[in-house]
């Protein structure tokens, strides 16, 4: 069974950097894209984007200008990078797996980012 | 405003069968996959439905999902308790080259 893991700070101050970590256990990193969806409090699910294992990536037109995914298949990890964070990033972020045709099917539990001085 | 318009709430009573749909464009639903997420209360969301109407391992055949046109239907048999969750709709729009979530549907079972 596959299963994901975000890991990163918790709190970041406006114009800084978001960063997070996904751990992928029990299964490769190769074969598949691997994807972000944050969720604000309260509110639905936002697709960020995703990365395959070679590196090819695709985003969010709205997200794009700030957006970075990347993977490291040696550490079975995907990355999230995202720039000049407002109150408006603050959200659930979540990591999971997309397989082709393009759906979620694994899941990690989720981070809480707030963005705020 | 989504571009995949959900209802924002549906109710029935347990054992009931309850639908909820999801309407969107030609772009989107008209010529992709649907998939349908369960996301209970401080949870991540859970795959119930892909690619229009197949279940993934351990999902009960009490979820059902079908497409027609530009709209897809979740539908859910015998209701328990357990299934008042948060659930939402999603597909690729190859317009706006953009993987698109429905606002969401609060089901609550009476």
């Amino acid at each position: 069974q596959v299963q994901l893991q975000e890991s990163g700070p918790g709190l970041v101050k406006p114009s800084e950097t978001l960063s997070l970590t996904c751990t992928v256990s029990g299964g490769s990193i190769n074969s598949y894209y691997w994807g972000w969806i944050r969720q604000p409090p309260g509110k639905g699910l936002e697709w960020i984007g995703y990365v395959y294992y070679t590196g090819d990536t695709n985003y969010s037109p709205s997200l794009k200008s700030r957006v970075t995914i990347s993977v490291d298949t040696s550490k079975n990890q995907f990355s999230l990078k995202l720039t000049s964070v407002t109150a408006a990033d603050t959200a659930v972020y979540f990591c999971a797996r997309r397989p082709n045709p393009p759906y979620f099917d694994f899941w990690g539990q989720g981070t809480l980012v707030t963005v705020s001085s | 405003q989504s571009v995949l318009t959900q209802p924002p709430s549906v109710s029935a009573a347990p054992g009931q069968k309850v639908t909820i749909s999801c309407s969107g464009s030609s772009s989107n639903i008209g010529s992709n996959y649907v998939s349908w997420y369960q996301q209970l209360p401080g949870t991540a969301p859970k795959l119930l439905i892909h690619d229009n109407d197949k279940r993934p391992s351990g999902i009960p055949d009490r979820f059902s999902g079908s497409k027609s046109a530009t709209s897809a239907t979740l539908g859910i048999t015998g209701l328990q308790t357990g299934d008042e969750a948060d659930y939402y709709c999603g597909t690729w729009d190859t317009s706006l080259s953009v993987l698109l979530f429905g606002g969401g549907t609060k089901l609550t079972v009476l």
